[in-house]
């Protein structure tokens, strides 16, 4: 597709359940990043990858949270064992950065999932 | 560790106004810089990026931000603010092989 895409873009879930939340970056962007937005809140960055390796996931507020990358391309977000405080808007970002630093360098985002936890 | 602080929460500019909205960032050298905005309903939408070179950049929107090292700055300004300006905007840096941080942010409302 011409942009990032991210699904489903709303999961209401219970507490105490697992849930995916998956990313499509943009074809040829090998960094991909995760951030979290509460309501009313700013960028919090979650984990960051250059291909398929992490180098960053000082981000990932718990061990309930992890996340894969395969194919340097889709990417998905697991939280496990939901809490009501895990209700944000999930976003995705991808750039074509190769880990130096370059002119190209800019995030495209997704229109990310609106997570409920109730 | 990198970091980015927007001293303003929130402000409220009247239509036709100029406005400046600040953002400071933590780091030894000189980072790439940006400016996002999230408009209602909306994505994050690029509104301007400075790597190095004219300290002045230009960007979307009527938007130009200056990057000033000495006051590890990188103020967006607009000299006449439109209604549809009102959003929230999101300062950002990217180090060498870090992630992008993003600031807490700043939301703009117009006044009429």
């Amino acid at each position: 597709g011409a942009g990032v895409s991210q699904s489903p873009s709303n999961k209401v879930t219970e507490k105490g359940k697992d849930v995916e939340l998956r990313c499509d970056p943009i074809s040829g962007h090998t960094a991909l990043y995760w951030y979290r937005q509460r309501l009313g809140q700013g960028l919090e960055f979650l984990i960051y990858f250059q291909g398929n390796s992490a180098p960053d996931k000082s981000g990932l507020p718990s061990d309930r949270f992890s996340a894969e990358r395969t194919g340097e391309s889709v990417s998905t977000l697991t939280i496990q064992r939901t809490q009501q405080e895990d209700s944000a808007v999930y976003l995705c970002a991808s750039s074509p950065s190769t880990g130096l630093l370059a002119t190209n360098e800019k995030l495209f985002f997704g229109s990310g999932t609106q997570l409920s936890v109730l | 560790a990198q970091s980015v602080t927007q001293p303003d929460i929130h402000i409220t500019v009247s239509e036709g106004a100029s406005l400046e909205l600040r953002c400071n960032y933590s780091y030894g050298a000189t980072p790439y810089l940006f400016w996002y905005v999230q408009s209602p309903g909306q994505g994050l939408q690029l509104l301007l990026k400075y790597f190095s070179g004219d300290t002045l950049v230009q960007g979307i929107k009527g938007f130009e931000a200056e990057f000033k090292r000495s006051q590890s700055s990188f103020n967006l300004r607009k000299p006449s603010v439109h209604w549809s300006d009102a959003a929230e905007y999101f300062c950002a840096v990217r180090n060498y092989g870090q992630n992008f941080v993003f600031g807490p942010g700043t939301r703009l409302s117009v006044l009429p």
